[in-house]
């Protein structure tokens, strides 16, 4: 059963510190999405990856934060430094995406729960 | 910006007909409508999509109006595990690779 996996499910830091999420997408797919999730913003899109390369940061905190897929089985998220108002569920997900008329399907992780103190 | 309205909760006995309603007047002809759910402390799943006819999988159904402006998700036999938040999104051609989840339907499935 594929499915995409997240590590660490959970991390404790102090402000300051450096946080790294990792993804590893469902094998064969070409999308990666980065969602950050908050009682007060709901679910919220931070970036995606296409063939490893970003299409779009927009919904990136552009001076702490930063995406790469190093490879097609790895993608990281960094927080650099980390702020308490940084403390929500990171979700990666993952598709199948042609660019054409296909809209794929997101398959999501179990997510990383982050707490900034 | 969601571009759904869903209620914000509903409760349904086990066993029953969930039948979760989602408008989206503002729809255009080359969207999608998808339905995800989240169970508490999971990450979203997927359940459904449809672009105007009606389907259905192993999970649920899903019924579009003829105009399109609104949908319903259908849950035959509800069970507790079915407990989640729905969310109901529209997705267009060319922001295939977005989806904007709004505050969803936060279903109780009661004993």
């Amino acid at each position: 059963d594929a499915r995409v996996t997240q590590t660490p499910r959970h991390k404790v830091t102090e402000m300051g510190q450096e946080v790294t999420m990792r993804c590893q997408p469902i094998l064969g797919h070409n999308t990666v999405f980065w969602y950050r999730q908050t009682m007060m913003q709901g679910l919220e899109l931070l970036a995606y990856f296409r063939n490893r390369a970003p299409l779009d940061d927009s919904g990136m905190p552009k001076d702490r934060f930063s995406a790469e897929m190093p490879d097609a089985t790895l993608a990281t998220l960094k927080i650099q430094p980390s702020e308490p108002r940084d403390s929500a569920v990171y979700f990666c997900a993952s598709g199948l995406g042609s660019g054409g008329a296909r809209r794929e399907t997101q398959y999501f992780g179990p997510g990383t729960r982050l707490l900034v103190l | 910006d969601a571009k759904t309205t869903q209620p914000t909760s509903m409760d349904c006995a086990e066993g029953r007909a969930a039948n979760l309603p989602c408008n989206h007047s503002t729809i255009s002809g080359n969207e999608y409508v998808y339905w995800y759910r989240q169970i508490h402390s999971q990450g979203p799943q997927y359940i459904i999509h449809g672009l105007k006819n009606n389907e259905t999988n192993e999970m649920a159904s899903l019924i579009i109006t003829e105009d399109r402006k609104s949908s319903t998700l259908i849950l035959p036999h509800a069970t507790l595990r079915d407990t989640a938040v729905y969310y109901c999104i529209v997705r267009g051609l060319y922001n295939n690779n977005d989806m904007r989840f709004g505050a969803g339907t936060r279903l109780t499935v009661k004993p």
